[in-house]
């Protein structure tokens, strides 16, 4: 496709279950970030990675989060054990790398994740 | 306190009407400066952005900074109803990843 993708579009989740988020960036796009928008809120910054490696996670919220991108293409989200205060929006983008990266950086349309 | 601050609104205004969206900020590092715009259900998606401090001017938007206060400002003019959405100023942090504000959701009724 020609866009970020990100399914499942929506996931509900029991208190305690583990979730897995997947992201498909633009094909190309060496840099993928993931981003957490709860209700009202802006998006907040969660982990980032350049190719396979990743490259900050200073965002994510606890050891109960936690994301991959083992061949530098598709990216999961992995959460663990899911409360309430986890449900959000959770927003993948990805770009470029380079000079200039952020004009190229494009979003997902996002996994709305809610916790019962 | 966040490191951008934004009112989120809601602000509503007529159609034509010019509008004013703003951001404050207290990290001085900042150096450029975006604007995105976010459709219920959407990602958001890059509007314009500016560096440093200055005037930018696309179509209808003007984004303006002043590094000096710590203040950045999107201008609208002539607000059409399709511009109803949620606006998000994100300063870029150390050239590698965007701060956003809470943003602003604004309607334009026709």
């Amino acid at each position: 496709g020609a866009g970020v993708s990100q399914s499942p579009r929506y996931k509900v989740a029991k208190r305690g279950q583990d979730v897995a988020l997947r992201c498909d960036p633009i094909s190309g796009h060496v840099s993928l970030f993931w981003y957490q928008q709860a209700l009202g809120q802006g998006p907040e910054f969660l982990t980032y990675f350049q190719n396979e490696a990743q490259l900050d996670k200073s965002g994510l919220p606890s050891d109960r989060f936690f994301a991959e991108r083992p061949e530098g293409s598709v990216s999961t989200l992995k959460i663990q054990r899911t409360q309430q205060e986890d449900s959000a929006v959770y927003l993948c983008a990805s770009s470029p790398s380079g000079p200039g990266w952020f004009e190229k950086l494009f979003f997902g349309s996002g996994t709305q994740l809610s916790v019962l | 306190q966040k490191e951008v601050e934004q009112d989120p609104g809601p602000l509503s205004v007529p159609e034509g009407a010019i509008v004013s969206l703003n951001c404050t900020y207290s990290n001085s590092a900042f150096q450029y400066f975006m604007w995105y715009r976010q459709y219920s259900r959407k990602g958001p998606e890059l509007l314009m952005y500016t560096y440093s401090s200055g005037n930018k001017e696309d179509g209808r938007f003007t984004a303006q900074v002043d590094k000096s206060s710590k203040y950045i400002s999107l201008f609208i003019r002539d607000s059409q109803p399709s511009d109803s959405a949620t606006y998000l100023c994100a300063p870029l942090h150390n050239t590698d990843k965007l701060i956003f504000g809470t943003g602003t959701r604004l309607q334009v009724f026709p």
